[in-house]
């Protein structure tokens, strides 16, 4: 069984530009999350989405922004890029239920230069 | 008040001893999960344990354990017989069951873990 991938692996883009970063869970799962770890906030809730819907938002700017597809993939989308949003970002995907782990993906780091 | 405490930023383990990493939660739900993950250099999350907060056994997991104390609210992270490869980052993390916090993850700051030969 496949396990959850994100592409591109690794991005560099400069300050005002904006990026697209793309996940595809794992065959069957339908909730997709997304997270950015950096060295200095660790590891942070950006949204999670579920049959195309968002149904959870972290304490990120309206900059970061993210859709789902009908066949579970999805996209988060960052515009007007800062140098603070170098980070990696972690794609999971999971089953919906409280009980049930998230399985993440390999991450795409992101340099903002 | 941080959600999740995971007050060793670094340990060092001799390989073939075990090892505890200390996680400690905060939370008012009755209902939620507490996970562990392991983050080796390369960036994955690998996902080693669960523990339920309604599981009244301690969760295992090959040479993982997890130590729940529901009333002190800590689940640690015991790891037998290590190996180099253990040699990582170790995440705890919770998910919670009320209204609509319960579809993410808060994760600690982590534990980077050495194994010495």
């Amino acid at each position: 069984k496949a396990g959850v991938t994100q592409t591109p692996r690794y991005l560099i883009k400069t300050r005002g530009q904006q990026v697209t970063l793309s996940c595809s869970p794992i065959s069957g799962h339908r909730s997709v999350s997304w997270y950015q770890q950096t060295p200095g906030q660790g590891l942070q809730f950006l949204f999670e989405y579920f049959s195309e819907t968002q149904r959870n938002k972290g304490n990120f700017p309206g900059r970061f922004s993210g859709r789902q597809f009908s066949n579970s993939r999805s996209e988060m989308n960052v515009s007007t890029l800062e140098l603070g949003d170098s980070a990696l970002y972690l794609c999971a995907s999971s089953f919906d239920s409280l009980y049930n782990e998230q399985f993440f993906g390999p991450g795409t780091r992101l340099t903002v230069l | 008040a941080q959600k999740i405490t995971q007050t060793q930023p670094g340990m060092f383990v001799q390989e073939k001893e075990a090892v505890t990493l200390d996680c400690t939660y905060d939370t008012s739900d009755q209902s939620y999960g507490l996970f562990w993950y392991k983050q080796p250099s390369s960036g994955e999350m690998i996902f080693l344990i669960y523990q339920g907060s309604y599981d009244e056994q301690n969760a295992t997991e090959g040479r993982y354990s997890l130590n729940f104390q529901k009333a002190r609210k800590s689940a640690n992270l015991v790891i037998s017989a290590s190996q180099l490869g253990d040699s990582a980052m170790y995440f705890c993390a919770m998910r919670e069951g009320s209204g609509g916090s319960n579809y993410k993850l808060t994760f600690g700051k982590g534990t980077l873990l050495t194994v010495n030969p």
